[in-house]
């Protein structure tokens, strides 16, 4: 099992700025992915990075996948209210989760 | 869009009593999964399940837990003699393959231990 660490925890913010989460492990990993939690329902699947160093783009959510494929991160820029959730990484193979950043935004 | 579909939403038992929670995963899928997420906390790993058969389970599935496919569309996980740490949300999820795949999860079932 690959063991994942996630940063922030906890992460508060005020609606219009930008944040870093991020997600590392001492292990490789052939593929990782990132889901959204929105209280009261189930992850919700945001993108799947595969190839080290690789830069993926939804809307105003950045993901990087660190060249030696053990570190990624999500970037939100100008980040909504509607962006509050818990943020968690999973690695594509074991499909264990980190234990998240919980993400608020304030209006 | 197809869906995961968890029941009941919410379960409350009493200590000791055997508790049955039910999912039907999307159609084509063929991987099957149990999660639970104590409140405010992790998203927990249970067991994974293809071909009819466990594929992995964690730490946490000991004996209390089973895992049934009866039928074509629905994937149970069975919780005997219930203890006041089992309290909840479990989810089920399901992949069309291992590898890459994207999980897709139902909404939960709150269970509630007393």
């Amino acid at each position: 099992t690959q063991l994942l660490e996630q940063s922030p925890q906890f992460l508060s913010i005020q609606e219009g700025e930008n944040l870093t989460v991020y997600c590392n492990s001492s292990s490789v990993f052939s593929s990782l992915q990132w889901y959204r939690q929105e209280p009261g329902e189930g992850p919700v699947l945001l993108v799947t990075v595969v190839t080290g160093g690789e830069v993926k783009k939804l809307k105003r959510l950045t993901f990087q996948f660190g060249d030696a494929r053990k570190d990624s991160s999500l970037h939100i820029t100008a980040a909504q209210p509607g962006d509050t959730g818990l943020y968690l990484c999973a690695g594509a193979y074991d499909m264990r989760f980190g234990a998240g950043t919980r993400l608020t935004v304030k209006p | 869009e197809p869906e995961v579909t968890q029941t009941p939403s919410h379960q409350v038992t009493q200590m000791g009593q055997e508790v049955i929670l039910r999912c039907v995963p999307i159609s084509n899928h063929l991987y099957f999964y149990w999660y639970r997420q104590i409140l405010g906390q992790k998203v927990e790993f249970l067991v994974s399940f293809y071909n009819n058969e466990i594929s992995e389970k964690s730490e946490i599935f000991d004996d209390q837990f089973s895992v049934e496919r009866p039928d074509g569309s629905n994937f149970t996980l069975k919780i005997r003699s219930t203890k006041l740490e089992d309290s909840a949300m479990y989810f089920c999820a399901s992949s069309k393959e291992t590898n890459n795949s994207p999980l897709h999860f139902g909404n939960g079932t709150r269970l509630t231990v007393t």
